[in-house]
């Protein structure tokens, strides 16, 4: 069984700082894979980057990069220079053999000007 | 990325209905997924298919129902609506290749937002 903890209230951040949301996973997979997707309040979900168990480098897409601690079973997200369109939902998600994604609970992150 | 399409968007219907919910994608994606997801909560998996013809029950119970006749097309079926069905139901697909190596990125549709009155 898979299992992805989010365990953050709701976060707040300054417009243009950084902020890391924390996600930590639970799996038996020797190989597997984590996500993170957004959520505005629209309510589509948004895919923002992709680590592999077995990627030696953490994941970076534009703004967004991946700290990734397989060691501590972690999975942070990272958003540099926030905008006010970060505020959302953002879900941590993990995958394995079975490519079946199992979600966390989610953070609420909120951008002040 | 995957194009996604879902309709309706929003659907306000009385107890009793029955209601299709449409999802198609048009990156001939094999993979199909269909996820429960109530407000401010975390998605649920309820149904899935790896191809046509093929179609699995998820990790959440449902009394909807799927099919996948077409590559492209995976409607959600309920035949009798409830208040308990109100909820947002999320379409995704996904390829199974990403800059070379074999990763299921999940790509979503806008959501249909039901409310069963």
């Amino acid at each position: 069984a898979q299992k992805i903890t989010q365990t953050q209230p709701g976060m707040f951040v300054q417009e243009k700082e950084a902020v890391t949301l924390d996600c930590t996973y639970d799996t038996s997979d020797p190989s597997y894979g984590l996500f993170w997707y957004k959520q505005p309040s629209s309510g589509e979900m948004i895919f923002l980057i992709y680590q592999g168990s077995y990627d030696q480098q953490n994941a970076t897409e534009g703004r967004y990069s991946l700290n990734f601690q397989k060691a501590r079973k972690s999975a942070n997200l990272v958003i540099s220079a926030s905008q006010l369109g970060d505020s959302a939902m953002y879900f941590c998600a993990i995958t394995g053999a079975n490519s079946k994604l199992t979600f966390g609970k989610g953070i609420t992150l909120s951008v002040r000007p | 990325e995957a194009d996604i399409y879902q309709t309706p968007r929003y659907l306000v219907i009385g107890t009793g209905k029955k209601i299709t919910l449409e999802c198609s994608q048009t990156m001939g994606h094999d993979k199909m997924y269909w996820y429960q997801q109530d407000p401010g909560m975390e998605l649920h998996l309820i149904h899935y298919s790896y191809g046509v013809n093929s179609t699995e029950k998820g990790d959440l119970s449902s009394e909807s129902t799927v099919s996948r006749i077409r590559t492209e097309h995976f409607p959600l079926t309920l035949e009798s609506a409830r208040p308990s069905h109100t909820s947002q139901y999320l379409c995704a697909s996904s390829d199974s290749y990403r800059q070379g190596i074999i990763v299921d990125t999940q790509y979503f549709g806008p959501g249909t937002r039901l409310t069963v009155l």
